[in-house]
């Protein structure tokens, strides 16, 4: 299985700052990789896909980028509403495997 | 506009089977795959499985093979997930998504809560 290994484990920020999120993939998974934002009690939301592509309804301050094997996801300026847990999520071979997630809190 | 509603929270007893439940609308469910999640509470999330709506063709994580079993209705818009020989580790929050690889429709999540 491939491995996404997602860093920090947990962040602390305060508003308007930027915030990188990154993950690791163990072997080459091209641009199969989406972030998702999830918050205490729901359901996951999809903010990126195809490693840079901004899902639709998702705020032009949240971006994707690829180094090799290497994602990030990047808050340009963090909102009060942006505190969860995010994780990434490889879709390029089954089965699909997600980081460990980086929890995000308000400075 | 697409919905995905699961069915209600499930005590079951160590041994015992359950069938969830995931009723679609908003969109065509018959050519539409449907994926399914496990999350235990305070952890990250592991995919189940996926299955295509339109033949019910299935994929598994090997590590659920034996454990989920995913089925379809189409007359209904239903996506089903069977779980059977349940013990403690199977206590989670099930999840399905819409889709194959991205996920943008969720249900709300179903809590199963395996407990003698």
């Amino acid at each position: 299985d491939i491995q996404m290994t997602q860093s920090p484990a947990s962040l602390s920020a305060s508003l308007e700052e930027i915030v990188t999120i990154t993950c690791q993939a163990s072997q080459d998974i091209g641009n199969w990789l989406a972030w998702y934002q999830q918050k205490p009690g729901k359901s996951p939301q999809l903010l990126i896909y195809g490693a840079t592509s901004l899902a639709d309804g998702v705020p032009s301050r949240f971006s994707g980028s690829r180094s090799g094997t290497q994602y990030s996801l990047k808050i340009s300026r963090l909102q009060v509403e942006d505190p969860g847990i995010y994780y990434c999520l490889q879709g390029y071979s089954a089965p699909w495997t997600f980081g460990g997630g980086t929890k995000l809190e308000l400075k | 506009q697409v919905k995905l509603q699961q069915s209600g929270a499930e005590l079951v007893k160590p041994g015992a089977s359950v069938k969830l439940s995931c009723k679609t609308s908003g969109y065509t469910f018959s050519t539409s795959y449907m994926s399914w999640f496990k999350q235990i509470p305070g952890q990250s999330i592991e995919w189940i499985g996926m299955i295509y709506a339109g033949d019910g063709g299935t994929g598994y994580n090997q590590k659920f093979k034996g454990k989920a079993t995913l089925t379809v209705d189409t007359s209904s818009s239903t996506a089903y997930m069977d779980l059977s020989s349940l013990t403690t580790e199977d206590s989670a929050v099930y999840f399905c998504a819409r889709g194959a690889n991205w996920f943008a429709y969720w249900g709300q999540g179903t809590l199963v809560t395996v407990s003698s």
